[in-house]
């Protein structure tokens, strides 16, 4: 199976400042068709998952532009411009490029 | 508005079966990979199992793979997991998740716990 390796796993971060989580997999995510496939979710406490980022850097509808995410191959990054209190939570890629998908362990992302 | 309602868990004894359902509406169902996504209490997201639009290509991950059964209606925009020879290790909070286009869709969630 394909190992998806997150750090930091904890990331405490000052408001309006930056946070980069970094993601690493086992083997290459890039598709035969070209596409990278490797997600990026988010998950408030108490609350289900919710996708961010799709195909490396593409933002989901209603995303602020404060996240982008970036990476080729086996690393990926996920980048938070200016934090706010609504971005605690874990922080989560995910490739399905190989069968099974899997998931990273998670980044807990909490404010300073 | 977009729906999935995830039903059908509880408490259940080791080696017993349960069948979960993820009934929903305000998206196309009938051309959405499907997939069910569990969390065991205080831990990480896990892929369980997903389905492509036709139903005919299911594919699970390796500790569930002949103990579960992953289907859909698409009749009644509806997915479901049937849950079989249930182990300790497999409680957790089930999520029911669409794959629909450029979107991802997931429910709140339905609780499985397996304890004697």
């Amino acid at each position: 199976d394909v190992v998806v390796t997150q750090s930091p796993l904890s990331l405490p971060v000052t408001l309006g400042q930056s946070a980069s989580i970094s993601c690493r997999s086992s083997q290459s995510l890039a598709s035969s068709g070209g596409d990278t496939l490797l997600d990026w979710f988010h998950q408030r406490p108490g609350q289900s998952p919710r996708r961010l980022i799709h195909g490396v850097s593409k933002r989901d509808s209603g995303v602020p532009d404060r996240f982008s995410g970036g990476g080729s191959g086996t690393d990926f990054t996920l980048k938070i411009s200016r934090v706010e209190a609504e971005d605690i939570g874990i922080y989560y890629c995910f490739q399905y490029a190989h069968r099974p998908h899997t998931f990273g362990p998670g980044t807990k992302l909490e404010i300073k | 508005e977009v729906q999935l309602v995830e039903s059908g868990g509880g408490l259940v004894q080791p080696g017993g079966s349960l069948r979960l359902s993820c009934p929903t509406s305000g998206f196309s169902f009938t051309s959405s990979w499907m997939n069910w996504v569990r969390q065991a209490p205080g831990k990480g997201l896990e892929w369980v199992a997903n389905i492509n639009p036709g139903g005919e290509g299911k594919f699970y991950v390796d500790s569930v793979r002949g103990r579960f059964t992953i289907s859909r209606d698409n009749a009644k925009s509806s997915l479901y997991l049937q849950m079989n020879s249930l182990r300790v290790e497999d409680t957790a909070l089930f999520y029911c998740v669409a794959w629909a286009g450029d979107s991802c869709y997931w429910g709140r969630g339905t609780l499985v716990t397996v304890s004697s």
